[in-house]
């Protein structure tokens, strides 16, 4: 069975600081995908960012980025210059290749303080 | 583009009536389609997924159950709703074996209260 956590239930950062969400995995396969979805307080859930277990380049888009560690099982999520508009809960999820379920993290809420 | 819709935004239902809910998609075709339940402050649960039509896979034992009449619906039903069904309900599509990416686009979601 794999795993997700998330191992912050909330963060705060002041507007335009940068800040760095933590998700660590575990799964016994070897080609795997990872996402970080966005849940704001309209609770449509918006996926932000994707990796590639095989890719070895970490993903960006526009303002985020991941730190990916495979070896560690680590896939952090950096956001830079952040908005108000970044204040949303934050799921960490996983999907091994060749199965589309995602297994999700219990989520970190992020409130960015103007 | 592609679409995915539900219904009813939001539902408040006496504990032991029936539950349907529904979830259609537009703009794609052979979806694969899913159900999750996410209580309050906790991260998402799967409930069922659908590979095609009449094809159920249940995630979790309880009472609710799924179907899949056509192609891009989606559908959530319970016979007798319990109070522990509470929660917000989200639907989601995936483009299943031609996906590249496994990624799941999700539904604006249904916020169920049962009393």
């Amino acid at each position: 069975a794999q795993t997700v956590t998330q191992s912050q239930p909330e963060m705060s950062v002041q507007e335009a600081e940068t800040v760095t969400l933590s998700c660590t995995y575990d799964t016994s396969e070897n080609n795997y995908y990872l996402f970080w979805y966005k849940q704001p307080p309209s609770r449509q859930m918006i996926l932000v960012i994707r990796q590639e277990a095989y890719k070895q380049q970490n993903a960006t888009e526009n303002r985020f980025s991941v730190n990916f560690q495979k070896a560690a099982k680590s896939f952090s999520l950096k956001i830079s210059d952040s908005q108000l508009g970044d204040t949303a809960m934050y799921f960490c999820a996983l999907s091994n290749f060749g199965n589309e379920k995602l297994t999700f993290g219990t989520g970190t809420r992020l409130t960015i303080i103007p | 583009s592609q679409t995915i819709h539900q219904w009813p935004a939001t539902l408040v239902q006496p504990v032991g009536s029936p539950l349907s809910l529904e979830c259609t998609v537009e703009g794609t075709s052979n979806p694969n389609l899913y159900w999750y339940r996410q209580a309050a402050g906790r991260g998402l649960q799967l409930l069922f997924y659908s590979v095609g039509i009449g094809q159920i896979s249940s995630e979790v034992p309880q009472n609710l159950s799924a179907s899949r009449p056509q192609d891009r619906q989606f559908i959530l039903s319970s016979k007798k709703l319990l109070l522990s069904d509470s929660g917000f309900y989200l639907c989601a599509w995936s483009r299943g074996k031609v996906s590249s990416y496994n990624e799941q686009f999700f539904g604006p979601g249904t916020r169920l209260t049962v009393l």
